[in-house]
């Protein structure tokens, strides 16, 4: 169980083009998913709490109108990278809080990542 | 500001050798601490612990937690090639959801 998705796995792109990219909660229902952003050999950044129905809160730091997010249900939430940069290529993580849960609701599951390249 | 610190940063040992990984932290208000393991991919959890004294264990791998001390270790025995990854330590503070990571420990485990 608590298993969540993530498509693609690996984009390339060219500069200046948008990619989505998918999270989805595949057997649990999910009101708050993460994205995270990692750069090689460097622990988790956390981006944005997408909470389920309402607008995304972001990380300071965090240029809202270039990364795009919507919660449309309660298993899927999706980032758009808009007008990609090659300083965006970075491995991006989604983790799905469970609405309940038999460790918690303090537990979040991890998708497996999406590598982004932009070239 | 949440502070978790991992150590060591790095380690390497032979297969068949016992690990012990710490986890240290400052934070207002501790509520839980998670533990996962990162290969080439996201992290997979691995155990929540949110009472002092109390190991939480699955097959070679265990982890407890001291609320006094503010520190966790998680042990891995008779460890195999299998366990080489990062091992990441969270923190839940307060009312919030967001976890505080700490860098990670990066175990390398040789034939």
């Amino acid at each position: 169980g608590a298993v969540v998705s993530q498509h693609p796995s690996r984009v390339i792109c060219k500069s200046g083009t948008s990619v989505k990219i998918e999270c989805r909660s595949l057997d649990f229902q999910a009101t708050t998913m993460f994205w995270y952003r990692q750069f090689p050999k460097q622990s988790l950044m956390l981006m944005a709490t997408s909470n389920e129905g309402s607008k995304a809160t972001y990380e300071q730091g965090v240029e809202k109108d270039k990364f795009l997010i919507n919660h449309a249900s309660l298993t899927l939430s999706t980032l758009t990278v808009t007008s990609a940069h090659p300083e965006d290529s970075s491995f991006y993580i989604c983790s799905a809080k469970p609405l309940y849960g038999t460790s918690g609701t303090d537990t979040q599951y991890f998708g497996p990542g999406t590598r982004l390249t932009v070239l | 500001e949440d502070k978790v610190v991992q150590s060591p940063l790095s380690l390497v040992v032979h297969e068949g050798d016992t690990v012990t990984l710490n986890c240290s932290y400052e934070v207002t208000n501790f509520r839980s601490l998670l533990w996962y393991k990162q290969e080439k991919k996201a992290p997979t959890f691995l155990f929540m612990l949110t009472s002092s004294g109390i190991e939480k264990k699955s097959g070679r791998l265990s982890s407890i937690l001291d609320k006094k001390e503010l520190f966790s270790i998680l042990n891995i025995t008779a460890t195999q090639t299998g366990d080489s990854a990062v091992y990441l330590c969270a923190v839940l503070s307060g009312g919030s959801y967001i976890p505080t990571f700490g860098r990670g420990t990066s175990l390398i485990v040789h034939p």
